[in-house]
């Protein structure tokens, strides 16, 4: 199985910073990577499909790049509301996730 | 809009057989190429997936819970099933049904005696 390593595990960040959270996959999974943001109570929801793909009607501060074993996902000017834990997800080999980030405002 | 319910027990006690039904709106569990996921989430910790079903009946699982897992689909319902045996305090956990794309919003099953 393929096994996804998110990091960090968590962060803290000012309003209006750049934050970046990276995942590698055990082996190559192409671009066959989701992003995830899930907030207390609530059913992840998904933010980046295909690595890189922006999902419809989400903000365009969120981005995704790679392809391989190694995936960025920024958020360009981290928002109040962005506080949440997100969670890199692959579909190439069956579905794994990773540990998932906790970002909070500093 | 495609829509997800999940559906069972709350409480399950330990060594027996945890069964959830996932309800399919807004849309065929039969159209399309699409895989149907049972995905769970312990209190406090990250997201495991279980397993996941086409609508012609094929499955995949999560080869550390294999041995436990059955999945089905009733395409005459528009529903799909997880299974899960000799459950023990560790399968405690919020219970999610998903397709790509779309997630139910989940449901706490706990187990204990």
């Amino acid at each position: 199985d393929i096994q996804m390593t998110q990091s960090p595990s968590s962060l803290s960040a000012s309003v209006g910073d750049r934050v970046t959270i990276t995942c590698q996959a055990s082996q190559d999974i192409s671009n066959y990577l989701n992003w995830y943001q899930q907030k207390p109570g609530k059913a992840p929801k998904l933010l980046i499909y295909d690595a890189s793909n922006l999902e419809t009607g989400v903000p365009s501060r969120f981005s995704g790049s790679g392809s391989g074993t190694d995936f960025t996902f920024t958020i360009s000017s981290l928002q109040p509301e962005d506080i949440a834990t997100y969670y890199c997800q692959q579909y190439d080999n069956l579905l794994s996730f990773g540990g998932g980030t906790k970002v909070e405002i500093k | 809009q495609v829509q997800l319910q999940e559906s069972g027990p709350g409480l399950v006690k330990p060594s027996q057989t945890l069964s959830l039904t996932c309800t399919v709106s807004g849309g065929s569990i039969s159209s399309g190429d699409y895989y149907w996921s049972w995905i769970r989430q312990p209190p406090g910790k990250g997201l495991e997936w279980i397993g996941y079903i086409y609508y012609s009946g094929s499955t995949y699982y999560n080869p550390s819970l294999k041995s436990r897992v059955t999945i089905s689909v009733d395409t005459s319902k528009n529903q799909f099933s997880l299974k899960l045996s000799s459950v023990t305090a560790a399968d405690t956990a919020v219970y999610y049904c998903a397709t790509p794309g779309y997630w139910g919003q989940g449901t706490l099953v706990t187990v204990s005696s």
